[in-house]
């Protein structure tokens, strides 16, 4: 049972670039959210995806956007890259949305490291 | 902001329990304790959940307060691989915010030989 899935593990940027980073949630989850996690720091929330939209989202410029797939995949999207930008992506997948199954626990892909020079 | 309060830093030797403690002095009563952990260059991992009656599942315990103001978690039999970052989150169970987990700084835990 293939967990979350991300790519690439490892990326370079200059700033004022865009970037696009991918995640396959876990078999049978249906949702994806998006996290940032900046050294020493805990990961904070950015969106999360369900049924191909934007359902929830954190402090976050519209810098950042997402894209979900028919087939629950999901891009995060970051435009103009600041080097404060640079830091530990990370998807996790759950099922139901929002609204899903109680105590549905998010399961964390290993993230994409992104570093902004 | 993080609902929660936790020591920076720990350190346990191998073999014995490991007690991490956490305030959640606001806690609300829809919402329920999580712990997660985040070893080294790995995402997050769910560890186990409660709302007011201890908990045990195959990886820790977790006691909560009579008040529900702070909880430890236990790993009663600490290995070197416990070694990671431990998160305590509050939130509740369903609805609005299923999809945003809100993590502090955490507990550094140090297993050492």
């Amino acid at each position: 049972d293939a967990g979350v899935t991300q790519s690439p593990t490892h990326l370079i940027k200059t700033r004022g670039q865009q970037v696009t980073l991918r995640c396959s949630p876990k078999s049978g989850h249906d949702t994806v959210s998006w996290y940032q996690q900046a050294l020493g720091q805990g990961p904070q929330f950015i969106f999360q995806y369900y049924e191909e939209e934007e359902r929830q989202r954190g402090n976050f410029p519209d810098r950042f956007s997402g894209h979900q797939f028919p087939n629950y995949s999901s891009e995060l999207n970051v435009n103009a890259l600041l080097l404060g930008d640079s830091a530990l992506y990370l998807c996790a997948s759950s099922l139901g949305g929002p609204s899903g199954m109680r105590h549905n626990e998010q399961f964390f892909g290993p993230g994409t490291r992104l570093t902004v020079l | 902001d993080a609902k929660t309060t936790q020591p920076p830093s720990m350190d346990c030797a191998e073999g014995r329990a490991a007690n991490l403690p956490c305030n959640h002095s606001t806690i609300s009563g829809n919402e329920y304790v999580y712990w997660y952990r985040q070893i080294h260059s790995q995402g997050p991992q769910y560890i186990i959940h409660g709302l007011k009656n201890n908990e045990t599942n195959e990886m820790a315990s977790l006691i909560i307060t009579e008040d529900r103001k702070s909880s430890t978690l236990i790993l009663p039999h600490a290995t070197l691989r416990d070694t990671a970052v431990y998160y305590c989150i509050v939130r509740v169970a369903h609805g609005g915010s299923q999809g945003n987990l809100i993590f502090g700084k955490g507990t550094k835990l140090s297993v050492k030989p």
